[in-house]
């Protein structure tokens, strides 16, 4: 059974920084995409990184240049590091198994979510 | 690539048909393979979202046949062909065509 269980949420001030995981289980992280996505509270969805099967990544330009994703294969646990938070950083960070070969399609399998808040 | 959802918001009755139209700022449609990089998604209220439709229109394993998802290039429909309580939720469209992008979501109520 495919599992993600994400962790490392919680409060941060701005221009702080917050390591997030996700730890999968019933399959291998190395043979598949995985992604972040991330919901404000009250808002929709908005895509954050991916990173493909090869390791290549993927980031939206609102984290580009701030976040940091990468994976453990051996762990098989999927990070994002969050650095310079801002307060629209503020939002549940939901870790997605993602169908792709080349590069990151559709996400099948999500993670429960971790709230990260950024406040002062 | 901008993805458009409408409405923001419906109201059906039990059984009836619901339509969510997702409208894309451009073509994802890969010409190469004749394929669109357009997916549905479902979200109940304090859960994540789940897969229901992927290449605009393949049904992911396990989720109901009243769900179908029709459309080309730029413009695309979720259709729930006889409502359940249990489709409460926000849907959304998502494009994989050049990395990815999130439809706003459609609320789907009962009438």
């Amino acid at each position: 059974e495919v599992q993600l269980l994400e962790s490392g949420g919680g409060l941060v001030q701005p221009g702080g920084s917050l390591r997030l995981s996700c730890a999968a289980s019933g399959f291998t992280i190395g043979s598949y995409a995985m992604s972040w996505v991330r919901q404000a509270p009250g808002k929709g969805l908005e895509w954050v990184s991916s990173i493909s099967i090869a390791g290549s990544t993927y980031y939206a330009d609102s984290v580009k240049g701030r976040f940091t994703i990468s994976r453990d294969i051996s762990k098989n646990t999927l990070y994002v590091q969050m650095n310079s938070l801002r307060a629209e950083d503020t939002a549940v960070y939901y870790c997605a198994k993602t169908i792709g070969d080349t590069r990151p399609y559709y996400s099948d399998y999500w993670g429960q979510g971790t709230l990260v808040t950024v406040s002062s | 690539i901008v993805l458009t959802q409408s409405p923001d918001s419906l109201a059906v009755s039990l059984g009836e048909r619901a339509t969510i139209n997702c409208k894309s700022s451009q073509s994802v449609l890969d010409n190469s393979n004749n394929k669109n990089f357009l997916a549905w998604y479902q979200q109940k209220p304090g859960q994540p979202p789940k897969l229901l439709i992927y290449w605009a229109s393949t049904r992911e394993s396990g989720v109901p046949d009243r769900f179908s998802g029709s459309g080309s290039v730029t413009d695309f429909t979720l259709t729930i062909s006889s409502l359940q309580a249990e489709d409460v939720a926000v849907y959304y469209c998502q494009q994989y065509y050049n990395t990815r992008t999130f439809g706003q979501g459609t609320k789907v109520e009962i009438k």
